[in-house]
């Protein structure tokens, strides 16, 4: 049962240009939402997280955007940057809970 | 801090034979996850341990597949007999009991042939 779907498959995004992920769930309990990226040949890392408490939340290039009603969540990386390019993962759970259910993922290519 | 350290990091391995992987996860982490990343299915938890306890393994795709964790600074994961289907990117992550900082290893690539 996927109960996190992951889209898209992959991206190319111009350099400076903005790269957007987008993710659904199905669980109406989860409320903690991480999105982790995975350089080749590396595990994934913790790259931001939101809970539903709040629709946005920022760190530098990266902002979630998160609608509560839609059941979706999504990663925007503004001024995309060739060192961005990466797979990146959502995944979703009941904070607390540490067993993440995660996105297919999505392979993003930067390109100059 | 040397991080979680799996081993082996590449694998090559006929069908049939037995698979072990190995994982030494951060030092003072109390929960260890094993999972399996594919291009199809992306990453998958296979089984979660907490305090060196098995506390859910539902991901665990059959009983070819077994986890132990011996103590608190070493886990396997078995597959026997391996099969080709099984090719994948095992990862062993530990935290300390906190859903905001469970950090990966960097994989044991699987290839069975």
């Amino acid at each position: 049962q996927q109960q996190v779907k992951q889209s898209p498959q992959s991206l190319i995004v111009q350099k400076g240009g903005i790269s957007i992920i987008n993710c659904a769930y199905e669980n109406t309990a989860f409320d903690y939402f991480p999105w982790y990226q995975q350089f080749p040949g590396k595990g994934p890392a913790l790259l931001i997280a939101i809970r539903p408490d709040v629709s946005e939340k920022k760190e530098g290039r990266f902002t979630i955007s998160f609608n509560k009603s839609a059941k979706q969540f999504s990663l925007h990386i503004m001024d995309s940057q060739p060192g961005d390019s990466a797979t990146y993962f959502c995944a979703a759970t009941l904070f607390g809970n540490e067993k993440l259910t995660f996105g297919t993922g999505t392979r993003l290519t930067i390109i100059p | 801090d040397a991080g979680v350290i799996q081993s082996p990091r590449h694998e090559v391995t006929e069908m049939g034979q037995e698979v072990t992987l190995r994982c030494k996860p951060i030092s003072g982490h109390n929960s260890l996850f094993w999972y399996r990343q594919t291009m199809m299915r992306g990453l998958e938890l296979l089984i979660y341990f907490n305090n060196n306890v098995p506390i859910d393994d539902s991901g665990m795709p059959e009983d070819r597949f077994s986890a132990k964790m011996p103590n608190a600074s070493f886990s396997t994961l078995k597959i026997q007999p391996s099969e080709p289907r099984d090719s994948a990117v095992y990862f062993c992550a530990s935290s300390f009991g906190q859903v905001d900082a469970i950090y990966f290893g960097e994989g044991s690539w699987l290839t069975v042939v």
